[in-house]
């Protein structure tokens, strides 16, 4: 079947710009995940949503960041007022339960550059 | 607060040669264990996983084991091949982390030759 799918692959835009990047869950399943993964770094947690909503954003850097899930399956990811700092590759995986132990399926990412 | 730690690559090997990347962890409580794998131009895939003490994680002929004593899951392969080449993340999930999201390494860059 489809895996998690993310658009676009890669984006460049100026600094100050609004970007949106978009997950497509693998279907049915409940919990979606964000992160973001500098160069030379893992990944490290953005926000967590359990069908529609944010169940947890903790990961979030500022209130530039925010994501949407409205319908429980496609998410998008916006940054407001983009910096050079926020250049790196957003990742977002999905899980059919949020459960300790239980796989995380991971998209291919989207490269952000914000030059 | 929870975290984990990596052997820093890269590591450079010949085909054949025996692997070891060691992987420690810091978390409150019991944490799941695992290994992902990002091979060059793909997407991360889980490799191995371990949800409990004394566990062993398996697959493509690496190995695991959570070892609660010392807070370790070191990677372990017996013969690595050419195709083995990729970075390697270790990652735990902890009770009362975010959903169980997962914190990650660093990342150990693997590079076999033939």
């Amino acid at each position: 079947g489809a895996g998690v799918s993310q658009t676009p692959s890669n984006k460049v835009t100026e600094k100050g710009k609004y970007v949106e990047l978009r997950c497509d869950p693998i279907s049915g399943h409940t919990a979606l995940y964000w992160y973001r993964q500098s160069l030379g770094q893992g990944p490290e947690f953005l926000i967590y949503f359990q069908g529609t909503g944010a169940a947890d954003d903790s990961g979030l850097p500022n209130d530039r960041f925010f994501a949407v899930r409205p319908e429980g399956s496609v998410s998008t990811l916006k940054i407001q007022r983009t910096e050079r700092g926020d250049s790196a590759v957003y990742l977002c995986a999905s899980s059919p339960l949020a459960a300790l132990g239980s796989e995380q399926y991971f998209g291919p990412g989207t490269r952000l550059t914000v030059t | 607060g929870d975290s984990v730690t990596q052997m820093e690559g890269p590591v450079t090997l010949s085909e054949e040669a025996f692997l070891t990347i060691n992987c420690t962890y810091t978390a409150t409580g019991y944490p799941s264990l695992f290994w992902y794998v990002q091979y060059p131009g793909e997407g991360l895939q889980l490799l191995l996983k371990a949800t409990k003490a004394d566990d062993k994680g398996s697959n493509k002929g690496f190995e695991a084991t959570y070892r609660k004593e010392t807070t370790s899951f070191h990677l372990e392969k017996g013969s690595v091949q050419v195709s083995d080449s990729a970075v390697y993340f270790c990652a735990l999930s902890a009770p009362g982390q975010a959903g169980t999201a997962l914190i990650f390494g660093k990342g150990t860059t693997l590079s076999v030759s033939s």
